[in-house]
């Protein structure tokens, strides 16, 4: 049971730069999410998703955009990659039941230089 | 600003023992609240829920206790094993679900 699968593991990118982060899941989840995690600072939201074709801004949604044109995956894009975004970004799933559970994939540790 | 702290950044505990984690929330409108463990190179996992119209939830050996008036949380792990060791956060979401803010982690060791 694949769950909720994050792919690149790594990057390693050039300011500048431009990269998109998958996030599928098998689970026929409605909600899909995609957060960054950075030292001291916990789990912040970027963007997410309450549905196929729908997204919406999070806590820190600057240089990021989403698209969710397929309910099963959730695509994080950087247009233009910066250092502040040097992160592990984390996708996470979930059908609402209970609220608040979410399924998480193992992160994509990102490097902006 | 964070609006869900975890102030200790880590916690070691003799196997055994009890863990107490603690988590303060400044937002008055949160209304359910969460942990969830993460162990390294893992994505964070589902521990233990509660709603703001309960001050106490069990599931074996975790419970969470809510202190609503004190915008207070904590998890409580009774008795600690060593594969316990993980970080543990806390977070918290209003009435719509959509948003779950995290606090920051706590790092709990269980020594054997």
């Amino acid at each position: 049971n694949a769950g909720v699968t994050q792919t690149p593991k790594f990057r390693v990118l050039k300011t500048g730069q431009s990269m998109t982060l998958l996030c599928a899941q098998d689970m026929n989840h409605e909600y899909m999410y995609w957060y960054r995690q950075d030292p001291g600072m916990g789990l912040r939201l970027i963007h997410y998703s309450v549905g196929e074709g729908t997204t919406a801004k999070g806590e820190v949604p600057d240089g990021y955009n989403v698209s969710r044109l397929k309910k099963q995956n959730f695509l994080l894009g950087l247009e233009s990659a910066a250092p502040s975004q040097t992160s592990v970004y984390f996708c996470a799933s979930s059908d609402g039941t209970p609220p608040g559970k979410l399924f998480f994939g193992s992160g994509t540790q990102l490097s902006v230089l | 600003d964070q609006q869900v702290k975890q102030n200790s950044p880590s916690l070691s505990v003799q196997e055994g023992r009890i863990s107490i984690l603690n988590c303060d929330y400044t937002n008055s409108m949160f209304d359910y609240f969460l942990w969830y463990k993460k162990y390294p190179a893992e994505g964070p996992t589902f521990l233990i829920s509660i709603s703001s119209i309960k001050d106490k939830n069990e599931d074996g050996r975790f419970t969470v206790f809510l202190n609503k008036s004190a915008k207070h949380l904590s998890l409580h792990i009774v008795p600690s094993q060593p594969g316990d060791s993980a970080v543990y956060f806390c977070a918290a979401s209003e009435y719509n679900f959509n948003k779950f803010y995290f606090g920051s982690g706590t790092k709990l060791n269980v020594k054997p």
